[in-house]
């Protein structure tokens, strides 16, 4: 059982580049979220899905993108990559509204240069 | 939003002394409030939560408290061994943990030998 698996686990982008940061999940969760991490400054909830087709805003929805057209994809898009988008993407999924133990992929590190 | 305090920032303790952790929270609607370890390098792990309906909750050497009235939960671990050395981060959801998790900024906890 994979769980939550994240590509690529590294990246350098340069300015203005764009990319999509990949999350698939095989264990039919309904929840899906994107974090990022910033060193000393915990995780911050980028977006968040609750079922295919239906995503939402979290914290720090600025400069991201995110689709949910599958139960088992949810990907992370940065269209004109930054320095502050400099962090550790974390996927994470969890089963329902009471099932609530959030499952983490292994992490994207990205650098914008 | 919701904003979620920890401290201390770091905590050494001898190995087999005891560890607490607390976080305050800001919203009183908050109903769901998990611990995660996160080991260097890898992703969050979910080692204990709490739901707002209960005061106490252990597992082994690991226990959660909850003040809904002062709004504080902290986390303790009895007889700490070497490989609780890690980051613990607490954190609170208003939506049960369903609509993602507001995170402290981390503990990191160092056990010394």
């Amino acid at each position: 059982n994979a769980g939550v698996t994240q590509t690529p686990k590294f990246r350098i982008l340069k300015i203005g580049q764009s990319m999509t940061l990949q999350c698939t999940q095989d264990m039919n969760h309904n929840y899906m979220y994107w974090y990022r991490q910033d060193p000393g400054m915990g995780l911050k909830l980028i977006y968040y899905s609750v079922g295919a087709g239906i995503t939402d805003k979290g914290e720090v929805p600025n400069g991201y993108n995110v689709s949910r057209s599958t139960t088992e994809d949810f990907p992370l898009r940065l269209e004109l990559a930054a320095p502050s988008q400099t962090s550790v993407y974390f996927c994470a999924s969890s089963a329902d509204g009471k099932n609530t133990e959030a499952f983490f992929g292994q992490g994207t590190r990205l650098t914008v240069v | 939003g919701e904003n979620v305090e920890q401290h201390p920032s770091t905590l050494s303790v001898q190995e087999g002394d005891s560890a607490v952790i607390k976080c305050t929270y800001s919203d009183s609607a908050s109903n769901y409030f998990p611990w995660y370890k996160q080991e260097l390098g890898k992703r969050p792990q979910l080692i204990i939560d709490i739901r707002s309906n209960v005061g106490e909750k252990k597992d082994q050497r690991i226990a959660v408290t909850l003040n809904k009235t002062a709004k504080h939960f902290s986390l303790h671990i009895t007889e700490t061994q070497p490989e609780d050395s890690a980051v613990y981060f607490c954190a609170a959801s208003l939506g049960g943990g369903a609509d993602g998790l507001t995170f402290g900024k981390g503990t990191h906890l160092i056990i010394q030998p």
